[in-house]
């Protein structure tokens, strides 16, 4: 199986932009990026998703490096409600999505 | 809004004893996984549904275990017998079809076996 490796925790001031990085080495031809998140006592929410070209949403931004080694998601303005748990999944559409240990976001006032 | 709907939101059950959740997806959804997720850690896949076939179930503790959705739609996971290594939350998330990346998780049922 792909794997992903992220950081355990990272911190942000409000307002400003966070970057959370996730590397997959062993990423596939077929495989997608996707992002989740988790809010304290809630089921994950979906982020956002991208195969080879950066995507931008509603909610992030995702930078996919040319290699397909790497991929970043920016939030733009951290918020406290952005304070969660963030996953990076590989995986090929929706087809056995995977989740690791994941990031954990604080975001400090 | 649309959601995927879970039941019962808590469960204690004893060791030994059987135990059930339910899941009742986003209408039209096709693809239906369950996970579980132990405290501190990210959600494991157990089973992934495509309408009524299941997809994916390598990770599922089969002898123990057991999912189902006989027509497609909802969706039951059962344990007998419960362990105490079982307590955890269980997620349950749905997806429009296959190759559609957006998955819809519902709140999850937590489960304490004492």
């Amino acid at each position: 199986d792909a794997k992903t490796t992220q950081p355990n925790s990272m911190e942000s001031n409000e307002e400003e932009p966070v970057h959370l990085p996730c590397n997959h080495s062993t990423i596939s031809g077929t495989d997608y990026i996707h992002w989740y998140r988790q809010l304290p006592s809630q089921g994950p929410e979906y982020v956002i998703h991208g195969l080879t070209s950066n995507v931008n949403n509603r909610m992030a931004s995702l930078a996919i490096a040319e290699d397909r080694k790497s991929s970043t998601l920016i939030l733009h303005r951290a918020t406290l409600r952005d304070a969660a748990v963030y996953y990076c999944i590989l995986a090929y559409n929706n087809n056995d999505m995977r989740f690791g240990a994941g990031t954990r976001l604080t975001v400090k006032p | 809004e649309a959601e995927v709907a879970q039941s019962p939101r808590y469960k204690i059950t004893e060791k030994s004893q059987a135990v059930a959740f339910w899941c009742d997806p986003i209408s039209g959804h096709a693809t239906l996984y369950w996970y579980r997720q132990i405290l501190g850690q990210g959600p494991e896949l157990l089973v992934q549904f495509q309408d009524e076939s299941v997809v994916d179930d390598s990770q599922l503790p089969k002898d123990r275990f057991s999912a189902e959705r006989l027509k497609g739609v909802d969706s039951t996971l059962k344990i007998q017998p419960a362990e105490l290594g079982d307590s955890a939350m269980y997620l349950c998330a749905s997806s429009p079809s296959w190759g559609v990346p957006e998955a819809f998780f519902g709140q999850g049922t937590r489960l304490t076996v004492v």
